[in-house]
C-alpha cells in the first residue's frame, strides 16, 4: 500500500535550518509529481513547493523562495526539504504528499511532522 | 495567486442532514478544484477532485459540482465519521491555493 513518512521536524532556532525528508513506498516513486504541504497551528492548508518526477520541474510559495529549497532522490524513494534561514511564522506542521494524476490534487499524504521556530 | 472563499466557517448540524459547503475562486479555474476532509490530528484526505470525481474509497454520499469560479460540496446524509474539517483546493495552477476551511459540527 501506499506509504509516505515524514522525518526531520523538530525545534530550531530563528535563523536555523532543518533538513525534512519523506519516504515513499507502495508505489513507483519515479513516475509521480510530489508536494510540501504545511499547516501553522489551528490553521489552514498553504502550498510550500512542488516538484516533477524528474526533478525538472520546481515551483516554490513565494513566503519560501530563496530559504527552502526541494529535491528528490528517485533511486532511494525519497524527497527532501532544505529548510534555511527559518522564521517563526514557518512552524507548521509539514506534510509531503503525491499528485496522483499529475493534475495538482493530492491523493496520498503523509502523517506530518511538526517544526517549532523559536527562541 | 487565485484567491479561495470557503463558506460557511462551521456549520452544526445532525446526523442524517445534509450539508453544502461552497467555495469561489477569484477567477475562472475550469474544473481544477480537489475537496479534502481534515480530521484532529491527521492529514488531510482527499475527497473529490476534478469539481465532481469522487476518489476512489470515497462513499458516494460526497459529491462535489461546480465550474468556472463556483463550487460546492454535498455530504448527502451526514454520518457520525463526517464530522470533520473540509478544505477546498484549486488544481489550476501553483500556488495550489486552499479554501480557509468549513468545521462541520455535531449539533
Amino acid at each position: 500500500q501506499v506509504q509516505l513518512v515524514e522525518s526531520g521536524g523538530g525545534l530550531v532556532k530563528p535563523g536555523g535550518s532543518l533538513r525534512l525528508s519523506c519516504a515513499a513506498s507502495g508505489f513507483t516513486f519515479s513516475d509521480y509529481y510530489m508536494t510540501w504541504i504545511r499547516q501553522a497551528p489551528g490553521m489552514g492548508l498553504e502550498s510550500v513547493s512542488y516538484i516533477s518526477s524528474s526533478g525538472s520541474t520546481i515551483y516554490y510559495a513565494d513566503s519560501v523562495k530563496g530559504r527552502f529549497t526541494i529535491s528528490r532522490d528517485n533511486a532511494k524513494n525519497s524527497l527532501f526539504l532544505q529548510m534555511n534561514s527559518l522564521r517563526a511564522e514557518d512552524t507548521a506542521v509539514y506534510y509531503c504528499a503525491r499528485d496522483g494524476r499529475g493534475s495538482y490534487d493530492f491523493d496520498y499524504w503523509g502523517q506530518g511532522t511538526p517544526v517549532t521556530v523559536s527562541s | 495567486d487565485i484567491q479561495m472563499t470557503q463558506s460557511p466557517s462551521s456549520v452544526s448540524a445532525s446526523v442524517g442532514d445534509r450539508v453544502t459547503i461552497t467555495c469561489r475562486a477569484s477567477q475562472g479555474i475550469s474544473s481544477w478544484v480537489a475537496w479534502y476532509q481534515q480530521k484532529p490530528g491527521k492529514a488531510p484526505k482527499l475527497l473529490i477532485f476534478a469539481a465532481s470525481n469522487l476518489q476512489s474509497g470515497v462513499p458516494p454520499r460526497f459529491s462535489g459540482s461546480g465550474s468556472g469560479t463556483d463550487f460546492t460540496l454535498t455530504i448527502s446524509s451526514l454520518q457520525p465519521e463526517d464530522f470533520a474539517t473540509y478544505y477546498c483546493q484549486q488544481a489550476n495552477s501553483f500556488p495550489f491555493t486552499f479554501g480557509g476551511g468549513t468545521k462541520v459540527e455535531i449539533k
